[in-house]
């Protein structure tokens, strides 16, 4: 089972930040926090992660809180063509050969 | 640097059948993870190739079944096809150690009929 929980379903007005909340009270100390996003028809897209800290890349940042029981996905300027299932996913790192376990998602849809 | 790509897109098969689905992995790549994905639900992880070996299964029958080859593809095969079987099935691969996560392929419809 999955061990996150996000909220089924948000809207975003084009232009604006999104913020996708994600809870994982469960996390063991060596998971990590991975975000893929779902466009329809297509595979998964990997976005980003972290352990500990805060991250940013050219696509996205990853605020984890302090006692990592949650974090939230920001798109800083949400535009249409980041409508898509967002999955928050909790595992084991890249090095150990780790499987994603994909829970329901959020289907985030961005409005004009 | 080209991505991960399947064959085929879309397949359709009669029940009690056996398919065999193919994946290449992205240059590079060492690991390969297949998954399957039922209309409105999340990806199943099924299992995981490394060195050639399996490296990891989800909660599927033996009836579902891979293979890795030396230049890192892959093939998940199929047996005695179900209905509940029709899905996409997603590969995906990474490179062990890499931090960039899972580059994934778009899928193989299948329908079993």
């Amino acid at each position: 089972d999955a061990k996150t929980t996000q909220p089924p379903s948000m809207d975003c007005a084009e232009g604006r930040a999104a913020n996708l909340p994600c809870n994982h009270s469960t996390i063991s100390g060596n998971e990590y926090v991975y975000w893929y996003r779902q466009i329809h028809s297509q595979g998964p897209q990997y976005i980003i992660h972290g352990l500990k800290n805060n991250e940013t890349n050219e696509m996205a940042s990853l605020i984890i809180t302090e006692d990592r029981k949650s974090s939230t996905l920001i798109l800083p300027h949400a535009t249409l063509r980041d409508t898509a299932v967002y999955y928050c996913i909790v595992g084991a790192g890249y090095n150990q050969g780790g499987k994603l376990i994909f829970g329901q998602g959020t289907e985030l849809s961005v409005k004009p | 640097e080209t991505g991960v790509t399947q064959s085929p897109t879309h397949l359709i098969k009669t029940r009690g059948q056996q398919v065999t689905l193919r994946c290449s992995s992205q240059s590079g790549h060492n690991t390969v993870s297949w998954y399957q994905q039922a209309l409105g639900q999340g990806p199943q992880f099924i299992f995981q190739y490394y060195r050639e070996e399996e490296n990891g299964r989800g909660n599927f029958p033996p009836r579902f079944s891979g293979l890795q080859f030396p230049n890192y593809s892959s093939e998940l095969n199929v047996n005695a096809l179900e209905l509940d079987d029709s899905a996409l099935y997603l590969c995906a691969s990474s490179l062990v150690g890499q931090s960039n996560g899972y580059t994934f392929g778009s899928g193989t419809r299948l329908t079993v009929v």
